[in-house]
């Protein structure tokens, strides 16, 4: 069991927004602003899109966004494409230690 | 160009040994930690834990202590990952990954990923 909970899967329409949580506690995800994001489509190796809480890599489409409020970090996805199916994961330090989520399934209907 | 390349697929017995090779190019070795990074068929990401490329110090993740042992190779940019007395549930994509932040806070780039299979 991830001490970073994630929503198990998620949903939406091409051109909407989603928004994935994670959620860890007030000693760690509230506390330290080292919270990333990682999209993995099936078979291919994870990508940072977010990382710092807020801070997109280059490259990384604007759609993809970050924030944090209290012991909940979020990644939001505006104007969903079908490449944004994939599978998603936050990573912070958490529990005395750092972690993934236990991941979402995007799934663009 | 910044790369991280993996060895290849491994298939071994239960009690066995494998190494993981993670060679590097495009940057410099010992300015970024090296990080391992897990992930069990069907399942999640997990991290495994991250050495010091400078020092040579590993630090492992709740979970991996004992047969897992990360080292470097610095004169060829290299980093390895042994796990001895291998068991089925081992089997899994094992993934080298760059540390940036304070060296395990997040990962930029990623080695393409090294199955290991364990079975009988």
């Amino acid at each position: 069991q991830s001490a970073l909970t994630q929503p198990a899967s998620v949903s939406g329409s091409p051109g909407q927004s989603i928004t994935i949580s994670c959620t860890g506690t007030s000693s760690d995800v509230a506390t330290y602003d080292i919270v990333s994001w990682y999209q993995q489509h099936p078979g291919e190796v994870p990508k940072l899109i977010i990382y710092e809480v807020t801070k997109r890599p280059s490259g990384v489409s604007n759609r993809f966004s970050g924030s944090k409020s209290g012991d909940t970090a979020s990644l939001t996805i505006s104007g969903l494409q079908t490449e944004d199916e994939a599978y998603y994961y936050c990573y912070s330090y958490a529990n005395t230690t750092y972690l993934f989520g236990g991941g979402t399934q995007l799934t663009v209907l | 160009q910044m790369q991280l390349v993996q060895s290849g697929p491994e298939l071994k017995e239960p009690g066995a040994s494998v190494k993981v090779s993670c060679k590097t190019s495009g940057y410099s070795f010992t300015n970024y930690e090296m990080n391992w990074v897990r992930q069990a068929p069907g399942q999640g990401l997990e991290w495994m834990g991250w050495i010091n490329t400078r020092t040579g110090s590993p630090t492992y993740a709740p979970g991996f202590t004992g047969r897992f042992v990360f080292s470097l190779d610095t004169s060829v940019s290299t980093a390895n990952l042994q796990i001895r007395s291998l068991k089925a549930e081992d089997t899994a994509v094992y993934y080298c990954a760059r540390g940036r932040g304070n060296g395990r806070s997040f990962f930029d780039s990623w080695g393409q990923g090294t199955p290991v299979t364990v079975s009988s």
